[in-house]
């Protein structure tokens, strides 16, 4: 089974608003990721969590706040984002740092 | 130069018709290299590894060639479901790492 799941699948916020994003897999993997996807364009990586820690922040503004609770969990605290923030978020996990399965997504809205 | 080149398409090829992407990158110590599938407003889904040997999935096939350090995809007997966009992946470092992903090429089967 190679299912990640994420949660909510569509989100509208407003720019004072607190949300955030949750993602699952149990499949042991030990790698996770947070990407931001624009139309027309390839996934943006933000973070990366190896072995429940941060080891990559590709100089994310910090409105946007990653958290691993666990292994199978990973979480994308948002905060007084920016309409341009909206973008399809996408969560990956990964067994060995290179294959990378990806969930469904959160679109997300900012007004 | 880009450290992973594609060309963006598009590509519109009856059904039927081969079709063959390449895609480049730019750093020969990569590691690891994969072709994924993205259809419209949706997640990329796996398609294949790519081996410096090829390897071969029923009508796809992929090839490394590490001394020109390109990769390539045949799409043999094309479907009108193969219409999606077909995002090259490197891992330049290799590890728990970031991936390095082109800007994908878009494929459209018609009828």
């Amino acid at each position: 089974d190679t299912e990640v799941t994420q949660t909510p699948k569509h989100l509208v916020m407003g720019m004072t608003n607190k949300k955030s994003l949750k993602c699952e897999q149990h499949m042991g993997h030990r790698a996770m990721y947070w990407y931001k996807q624009k139309a027309k364009k390839p996934p943006e990586l933000m973070f990366v969590y190896s072995y429940e820690k941060l080891s990559i922040n590709e100089s994310v503004p910090s409105r946007f706040s990653p958290e691993c609770p666990n292994s199978s969990l990973l979480n994308l605290h948002l905060h007084a984002l920016q309409p341009e923030d909206s973008a399809l978020y996408l969560c990956a996990s990964s067994p060995d740092g290179d294959t990378q399965y990806f969930g469904p997504g959160t679109r997300l809205t900012v007004l | 130069r880009k450290e992973v080149e594609q060309d963006p398409g598009p590509f519109n090829v009856p059904e039927g018709a081969t079709v063959a992407f390449n895609c480049t990158y730019s750093n020969s110590a990569s590691q690891s290299f994969f072709w994924y599938r993205q259809d419209c407003r949706k997640e990329p889904k796996l398609l294949m590894s790519v081996y410096s040997s090829g390897n071969e999935d029923g009508r796809f096939t992929a090839q490394l060639n590490r001394a020109s350090q390109y990769i390539s995809l045949l799409i043999r007997d094309s479907k009108l479901s193969d219409s999606a966009t077909y995002l090259c992946v490197v891992n330049l470092a290799g590890g728990y790492q970031k991936v390095t992903f082109g800007i994908g090429t878009k494929l459209q089967v018609i009828p």
